[in-house]
């Protein structure tokens, strides 16, 4: 079955110290993967995306994203983080219908 | 481009009583997705749209539940006899383009509250 995991629930970082958020998925080929985040009390926004070709994704608020194929990971990665970062973010896969196969989440908290 | 729009925002309502969200895609988008949230979870897919046909349907959505896209415009979400269970946001996306491929754009939600 496919499925994507988010390793860790919650991680706590300091402002200006870089970010890796965890992300592992299940699928019989190649799944397009999403980055989201989600602010208190608002939708998902998307991030990033990746469906082929270059592996090193780059997204809106600096972040960007790795897919690698033998890890069947897509970690998602921004340099130096502010405190506006805190929110959930999630891990999307997509099926061949479209829908999207989202993981747990992971909780950022940015301590000043 | 006003992006996706739901209604209401919150609903509290009391076991047993039914419930009907709306969900207003951006416009000319021919996808339409429903989602619900639990705390603590990522969203869980329910069902979806093209145009105006249902395509799929997730083992989540129990008889009680059901969902219409009169004309491939907007869609309701209605549950009967709500359980304290339905709990949840309910979240819509809409996109256009091919399946997979496609970015869903999602609307700020519906949090229901079953007491």
């Amino acid at each position: 079955a496919q499925s994507v995991t988010q390793p860790d629930i919650h991680i706590t970082v300091s402002e200006g110290a870089s970010l890796e958020l965890r992300c592992n998925y299940s699928y019989g080929a190649t799944p397009y993967l999403f980055w989201y985040v989600q602010s208190p009390g608002q939708g998902l926004q998307l991030l990033l995306k990746y469906f082929s070709g270059d592996t090193l994704v780059q997204g809106i608020k600096g972040f960007e994203a790795e897919f690698k194929r033998s890890q069947s990971s897509f970690n998602l990665r921004k340099p130096s983080v502010h405190w506006s970062d805190a929110a959930e973010y999630f891990c999307a896969g997509s099926s061949n219908t479209g829908k999207l196969i989202f993981g747990q989440g992971t909780t950022l908290q940015v301590k000043p | 481009d006003t992006g996706v729009s739901q209604n209401p925002r919150h609903k509290i309502t009391k076991r047993g009583q039914n419930v009907t969200f709306r969900c207003d895609p951006i416009s000319e988008h021919n996808r339409l997705y429903w989602y619900r949230q639990t705390l603590g979870q990522g969203p869980e897919f329910l069902t979806y749209f093209q145009n105006e046909a249902q395509l799929e349907k997730s083992r989540l959505l129990s008889d009680r539940f059901s969902a219409e896209r009169p004309k491939g415009s907007f869609s309701t979400l209605e549950i009967q006899r709500t359980e304290q269970g339905d709990s949840a946001m309910y979240l819509c996306a809409s996109s256009y383009g091919t399946a997979s491929r496609e970015t869903q754009y999602f609307g700020p939600g519906t949090r229901l509250l079953v007491l």
